[in-house]
């Protein structure tokens, strides 16, 4: 089955820095890449997604790159806030089947 | 009102115990999943179900078992609570459309003592 590895597993940053999260898959096929964000005390949710036949997608201070060759992935973030802060899963999944996660990367943006 | 409702919020059992967690939504959507969170081991996806009279398993499904009541209703059950089954229990929505999307509940922390 697919395989999702992310890293790092946590980051820490000063506000108003750039982060980036980093993601690969291991199975060819997979074409929906979406990440989700999860807040202290609450169920993730979706923040953006990116399809296979894409490059790079762009939604205000967050963007996120798919380089299929290579099979990886990754979620920028941009003039960082500290609201910003919560953990960030990647997923992968083949068509309309499951997704499967990655193990989470907790982000830590100090004022 | 939350699109996607667990019960209870925190429940802490003790071994052997049978315990049964539930999940209702008002997204009108016919997938339902149940994940189990560890710190450090990321979302693990237990059983899903497609529709009303479809259940499968993920990848972690062993001592657990689940029952689609309704469209809009989905538990999950473990028949015999065991420590290492202490966890954080989500569920979540999907419309078959856009079955990437996934609506989460609040979460269930579960603790076996």
């Amino acid at each position: 089955g697919e395989n999702v590895e992310q890293h790092p597993s946590t980051l820490s940053v000063q506000e108003g820095d750039s982060a980036v999260i980093k993601c690969t898959y291991s199975d060819s096929a997979s074409n929906y890449f979406p990440w989700y964000k999860q807040e202290l005390g609450k169920g993730p949710q979706l923040i953006i997604d990116i399809r296979s036949n894409v490059g790079e997608k762009k939604d205000q201070r967050i963007a996120v790159t798919l380089n299929k060759t290579a099979k990886h992935f990754s979620l920028h973030i941009t003039e960082t806030q500290p609201e910003d802060s919560a953990v960030y899963f990647c997923a992968a999944s083949i068509g309309y089947s499951t997704l499967t996660f990655g193990k989470g990367t907790m982000l830590l943006v100090s004022p | 009102d939350a699109d996607v409702t667990q019960t209870p919020r925190n429940r802490i059992t003790k071994t052997g115990k049978r315990i049964m967690l539930e999940c209702s939504q008002t997204k009108g959507h016919d997938r339902m999943y149940w994940y189990r969170q560890d710190p450090g081991l990321g979302l693990r996806l237990i059983y899903y179900s497609f529709d009303v009279k479809d259940i499968n398993k993920g990848e972690i499904s062993d001592g657990y078992s689940v029952s689609r009541q309704a469209q809009a209703k989905f538990s999950l059950s473990l028949e015999s609570a065991i420590p290492n089954q202490t966890a954080l229990y989500f569920c979540a929505t999907s419309d078959p459309t856009r079955p990437w999307i996934l609506f989460f509940g609040s979460g269930t922390q579960l603790s076996v003592l």
